[in-house]
């Protein structure tokens, strides 16, 4: 199906474990983001990626690590899980053209739980 | 820095108009944005509105922006119970080549039967 999907929706883990978020998106577009939603912060930016091998922080990037190797692919990665990173996860895609505004496109997103 | 507010919630009744204010603080935004977030689901754009415009209209939906104050708004007319979501105000800033978008703490507008 077309579209930006992320796996799992729904993860439980303990403090110290390592977890894979992953985001797959069908348009080719550019342009994709990690962010975090957690209540009174709305959401964060964690990492984004401007093109396949290119990524930079955002707001929030401790404690997670992303890679890009496949355009249509950007997973997330906690390398050692903590209490504070149970939040809910939106991926994002968009592609953007100098002069013309940013629509971003998000996934159902994948739901965090650190024990 | 970048930085979009919004106050937390707001309630009406269905029929009635609702207001969703938004204040932002770089003025050299260039496009501002309203996302609707349903329950268990990502954002979806609801509407947008370049920097140099004052006001947009899109059926129900009208956006106000007041540049001077750094002030947004979103009016939904005939506000129905389907409307219920939070609601996030957005700005867009060019950061070095890069199209930054900030996103506000989002609004639970509550619809009342």
């Amino acid at each position: 199906d077309a579209g930006i999907t992320q796996s799992p929706r729904y993860k439980i883990t303990e403090t110290g474990r390592q977890v894979t978020l992953m985001c797959h998106q069908t348009w080719s577009h550019s342009y994709m983001f990690w962010y975090r939603q957690d209540l009174g912060h709305g959401l964060r930016l964690i990492y984004y990626s401007a093109a396949a091998d290119i990524t930079d922080k955002g707001e929030v990037p401790d404690g997670y690590v992303v890679s890009r190797s496949k355009t249509e692919n950007f997973p997330l990665t906690l390398e050692s899980a903590t209490r504070s990173q149970t939040s809910v996860y939106f991926c994002a895609s968009s592609v953007w053209a100098s002069g013309t505004q940013e629509t971003q496109y998000f996934g159902p997103g994948t739901r965090l739980l650190v024990l | 820095g970048e930085d979009v507010e919004q106050s937390l919630f707001l309630s009406v009744r269905e029929g009635d108009s609702s207001v969703i204010n938004c204040t932002y603080t770089d003025s050299s935004s260039t496009y501002l944005y309203w996302y609707k977030q349903e329950p268990g689901a990502g954002l979806q754009l609801l509407t947008y509105i370049f920097s140099n415009m004052d006001m947009k209209q899109d059926q129900r939906l009208t956006v106000l922006l007041n540049k001077k104050d750094k002030h947004l708004s979103l009016r939904i007319a005939d506000t129905q119970t389907g409307d219920s979501a939070i609601y996030f105000c957005a700005e867009e800033v060019n950061s070095g080549g890069y199209q930054k978008v900030t996103f506000g703490t989002g609004t639970k507008l509550q619809v009342i039967p």
